[in-house]
């Protein structure tokens, strides 16, 4: 029963460098989530889509990319890491009824 | 533009007493409206939900959150909190079957005092 499940857990990026958060969900939902986490400013919504082959900007979209390769995976690309992108990352998918979260990538930017 | 407030960063109480966590949202249609709870370290577990219907909504561990229309709130309530209450908690408001974003307050870290 794995729900959704993001990779990697832990990373740490010099200044500069680019990588790519991957999420994948096995529930057969349409709509998957990027937020980020930092102390004091709740969860913050970076991109999302609604189904395959859409996507939209959510409230902290600057300095992020996504793609959503096929219903199942939503995957969240920083081209030229900066410090002010330390911070926990949250993959999420939903049905009609529930958000269903991922454990978190924990993020530093040195 | 939808939002939410949680106008309380910290909230302290005894143990065995009783809680109220406040949350206040701006939408333009009929919300669906959510509060997670996030232990140190851990990921978001559901407590709640209210789509519709009954304004009083029951969830886990013996929470329950009221829906005010008027005054677009949906504040959460306990009647006696435990130690393992201690966590931080987070409103957020959206709607699934529209444009799918869903928005999350700054969250209120509720501390218990023995």
């Amino acid at each position: 029963n794995a729900g959704v499940t993001q990779t990697p857990k832990f990373q740490v990026l010099k200044t500069g460098q680019s990588m790519t958060l991957q999420c994948a969900q096995d529930m057969n939902h349409n709509s998957m989530y990027w937020y980020r986490q930092d102390p004091g400013m709740g969860l913050r919504l970076i991109y999302y889509s609604a189904s395959e082959g859409t996507t939209d900007k959510g409230e902290v979209p600057n300095g992020y990319n996504v793609s959503r390769l096929n219903k199942r995976e939503f995957s969240l690309r920083l081209e030229s890491a900066a410090p002010s992108q330390t911070s926990v990352y949250f993959c999420a998918s939903s049905d009609l009824n529930t958000i269903y979260f991922g454990e978190g990538s924990w993020l530093t930017v040195v | 533009a939808q939002s939410v407030t949680q106008p309380d960063i910290h909230i302290t109480v005894s143990e065995g007493a009783s809680l109220e966590l406040r949350c206040n949202y701006s939408y333009g249609a009929t919300p669906y409206l959510f509060w997670y709870v996030q232990s140190p370290g851990q990921g978001l577990q559901l407590l709640l939900k209210y789509f519709s219907g009954d304004t009083l909504v029951q969830g886990i561990k013996g929470f329950e959150a009221e829906f005010k229309r008027s005054q677009s709130s949906f504040n959460l309530r306990k009647p006696s909190v435990h130690w393992s209450d201690a966590a931080e908690y987070f409103c957020a408001v959206g709607q699934m079957n529209r444009d799918d974003k869903i928005i999350f307050g700054k969250g209120t870290r509720l501390h218990i005092l023995p």
